[in-house]
C-alpha cells in the first residue's frame, strides 16, 4: 500500500523568507502523480503544485517548487519570499496513474508566518 | 482552475434527521467524485468514491446505508447524512476529478460543516 510521510507537524517561517516541507512516500509503481495541497483557516483545499513521477524536471510555479527526488521517493516543497498568506496546513498527496486512483494524504504540516 | 461548489456550507440539525450535501462541478465534466471527512487539525479521510451511474465504492468500516451518495450526473454527486447523531458532526468536502487535458487533476469543494445536536 502507498504512504505518505510528513514528519513535521509544525513549522513557522519569517516573511519574505523561503521554507521547506518535507514529504516522502513509498510506493512500488513506477508511474503516478505527486501533489501538493494548501488548506488555509477558510478550508477551502487548494492545488499548489503537482508533478508527473515520469518527469525529471522539478516543478515549479510562481514562488513554489518542488525538490522530486525519485529514487529517495523524496518531494518536498519549497515556499520563497514567504508571505502571510502562505499560512495555512500543507498537505503532501500521491496517487498512481490509472482511472479509479485514489490521493492517499500526508498528515498535513501547519505553517505559520510571522510578520 | 476548475471549480467545484459544494451546499450547504455549514448546517445545523437535530438527531435522527437526515441531511443532503450537494456538490457540483461547475466548468467540467466529473466522471468521478469523492467525499471527505475531516476532523480538526488532521489530513482527509476519504469515506467513498463515485462513479457517474454506477454505485459508489465505500472504504472500509464506512456505513453505506448510513453515508448514501448518488452520482446522477456528470456534474452533479450527493452526500446524504441518514439519521444523523452528534458523532456524525464533522467537515465533509467532496472533490471531483477533471480529466480531460491530460491533467486529470483533483479538485475540491469550499466544504460542508456538520452539527448535529
Amino acid at each position: 500500500a502507498q504512504t505518505v510521510t510528513q514528519s513535521q507537524p509544525e513549522m513557522s517561517v519569517q516573511e519574505a523568507e523561503t521554507v521547506t516541507l518535507s514529504c516522502t512516500y513509498d510506493t512500488s509503481e513506477s508511474d503516478y502523480y505527486l501533489f501538493w495541497y494548501k488548506q488555509p483557516p477558510s478550508r477551502q483545499m487548494i492545488l499548489v503544485i503537482r508533478q508527473e513521477a515520469y518527469k525529471q524536471q522539478n516543478a515549479t510555479e510562481n514562488r513554489f517548487s518542488v525538490n522530486f527526488q525519485k529514487a529517495a521517493k523524496s518531494f518536498s516543497l519549497k515556499i520563497s519570499d514567504s508571505q502571510l498568506g502562505d499560512a495555512a496546513m500543507y498537505f503532501c498527496a500521491y496517487r498512481r496513474a490509472g482511472a479509479n486512483s485514489k490521493l492517499t494524504f500526508g498528515k498535513g504540516i501547519t505553517l505559520s508566518v510571522r510578520p | 482552475g476548475a471549480v467545484v461548489s459544494q451546499h450547504p456550507s455549514r448546517v445545523i440539525c437535530k438527531s435522527g434527521t437526515s441531511v443532503k450535501i450537494e456538490c457540483r462541478s461547475l466548468d467540467f465534466q466529473a466522471t468521478t467524485m469523492f467525499w471527505y471527512r475531516q476532523f480538526p487539525k488532521q489530513s482527509l479521510m476519504l469515506m467513498a468514491t463515485s462513479n457517474e451511474g454506477s454505485k459508489a465504492t465505500y472504504e472500509q468500516g464506512v456505513e453505506k446505508d448510513k453515508f448514501l451518495i448518488n452520482h446522477a450526473s456528470l456534474t452533479l454527486s450527493t452526500l446524504t447524512v441518514t439519521s444523523a447523531h452528534p458523532e456524525d458532526s464533522s467537515f465533509y468536502i467532496c472533490s471531483a476529478r477533471n480529466p480531460s487535458g491530460g491533467t486529470d487533476t483533483q479538485y475540491f469543494g469550499p466544504g460542508t460543516r456538520l452539527t448535529v445536536l
